[in-house]
């Protein structure tokens, strides 16, 4: 069965770096998305990207975040400079439609020190 | 600000009971509600897409309906078995490719 894959599962990175969390969508899906998860509170939307371009955004997503699909398959959250935070856990999803199911992937547990 | 509420926060039933739970959500900008399954070191599992007021969804011993009138929605375990284990969670989408997540109601089966 297809499934969202994502890489790395735990990065550890210093305050002020840079980071790329990589994601590969379900081939056939359309949608993709970024969510972030705090330890011990709610899943919390991100950004969601379609047809090349951003298409809706919360008010995490400030301008120490982008996103990218550089190529057929991956689908990427850079943090430009980390803060202490940033620590959380990042979820990629992918659906066929909008209004789809979102399909999750495992998750890339980050760290910041 | 919108916001998603769940109850209750978490629940203990014993194996072989019927539970339910709820999420509300604001009855405005509604465009879909999603419930996910979350297990511990999981990724969230999709269960149910809802979009249109009066539905009702069912997969194997879990259902759910949707009231957007009123802004709510209960999801339905029947017969909880131990591997029901797990957080669920609702998610209000507020346009066609954007959610907001509910802090998620953990249930507990006890063997």
């Amino acid at each position: 069965e297809p499934e969202v894959t994502q890489t790395p599962s735990h990065q550890v990175t210093q305050m002020g770096q840079e980071v790329i969390l990589r994601c590969v969508p379900i081939s056939n899906h359309l949608y993709f998305y970024w969510y972030r998860q705090i330890l011990g509170q709610k899943v919390e939307f991100l950004v969601s990207f379609y047809n090349n371009e951003i298409s809706e955004k919360s008010e995490i997503f400030d301008d120490q975040f982008s996103v990218e699909r550089p190529d057929g398959s991956n689908f990427t959250l850079k943090i430009r400079s980390t803060k202490l935070e940033d620590s959380a856990m990042y979820f990629c999803a992918s659906s066929e439609g909008g209004l789809g199911t979102q399909y999750f992937g495992p998750g890339t547990r980050l760290l910041v020190l | 600000i919108l916001n998603v509420e769940q109850s209750p926060q978490s629940l203990h039933v014993q194996e072989g009971d019927s539970t339910n739970f709820t999420c509300s959500f604001p009855s405005s900008n509604f465009y879909a509600l999603h419930w996910y399954r979350w297990e511990t070191a999981k990724s969230p599992e999709a269960l149910f897409v809802m979009t249109l007021n009066g539905d009702e969804k069912k997969k194997g011993r879990i259902s759910a309906t949707l009231n957007t009138k009123e802004g709510y929605s209960y999801l339905y375990i029947k017969g909880s078995q131990p591997e029901d284990s797990a957080t669920y969670l609702c998610a209000f989408g507020t346009s066609y490719d954007k959610v907001i997540f509910g802090p998620g109601t953990s249930l507990s089966v006890i063997p």
